[in-house]
């Protein structure tokens, strides 16, 4: 079956330091893989995403590679600011049978401190 | 284009109570989505629509939960007899039709927020 694994959270960074949000998926066939994002209070947001092998997202800062080596599209940021705050989520939208629901990983909590 | 709307953005209910969730996608997007989200977990699939046809429906939770989306636009999910254990937020989203390689980006409405008593 599809499934996402991401890091427990929650992750606590200083400003500008450097982050890496762990994801690795399994699917039948390929999939698509987005990361998410939920600010305080608001809805999920589409953050980045990548469609095939080797593809790099990238938004605001953000970056992540599909590896399907290793099945992995781990999230990274240079320098995270406050703003960064949130919960972070990835997740796949299989390809093989049409049927494209997105399976989403369990979250991960991010909190940058001034 | 104002989004994905949902309404309400939030209920209270007493067990036993049937409730309706009504989402409104964005207008061009002919799929739509129902997503449950629950403290700590991500979203979690329920079911979703090409137009006015429900194209999986085996991912909801129990035969109380049902979903409509009789004109192809806005899409209602109705929970009969709610119990304790159903609390959650309900999350919608859509999406253009799904090209043959899929990953077509999903936008999210703002959720409603369910808590039974």
């Amino acid at each position: 079956g599809n499934s996402v694994t991401q890091m427990e959270g929650p992750v606590t960074l200083s400003e500008e330091a450097f982050l890496t949000i762990n994801c690795t998926y399994t699917a039948t066939g390929y999939p698509s893989l987005f990361w998410y994002v939920q600010y305080p209070g608001e809805g999920l947001q589409l953050l980045l995403k990548a469609t095939k092998a080797d593809d790099k997202g990238s938004n605001k800062g953000f970056e992540a590679t599909y590896r399907k080596e290793t099945t992995s599209f781990h999230l990274e940021k240079g320098s995270v600011q406050v703003s960064d705050s949130a919960v972070y989520f990835c997740a796949l939208s299989p390809h093989s049978s049409g049927n494209t629901p997105l399976v989403f990983g369990k979250g991960t909590r991010l909190s940058v401190i001034a | 284009d104002t989004g994905v709307s949902q309404d309400p953005r939030h209920k209270i209910t007493k067990r036993g109570q049937n409730v309706t969730f009504r989402c409104d996608p964005i207008s061009e997007h002919n799929r739509l989505y129902w997503y449950r989200q629950t403290l700590g977990q991500g979203p979690e699939f329920l079911t979703y629509f090409q137009n006015e046809a429900q194209l999986e429906k085996s991912r909801l939770l129990s035969d109380r939960f049902s979903a409509e989306r009789p004109k192809g636009s806005f899409s209602t999910l109705e929970i009969q007899r709610t119990e304790q254990g159903d609390s959650a937020m309900y999350l919608c989203a859509s999406s253009p039709d799904q090209g043959l390689t899929g990953g077509e980006t999903q936008y999210f409405g703002p959720g409603t927020r369910l808590l039974v008593l």
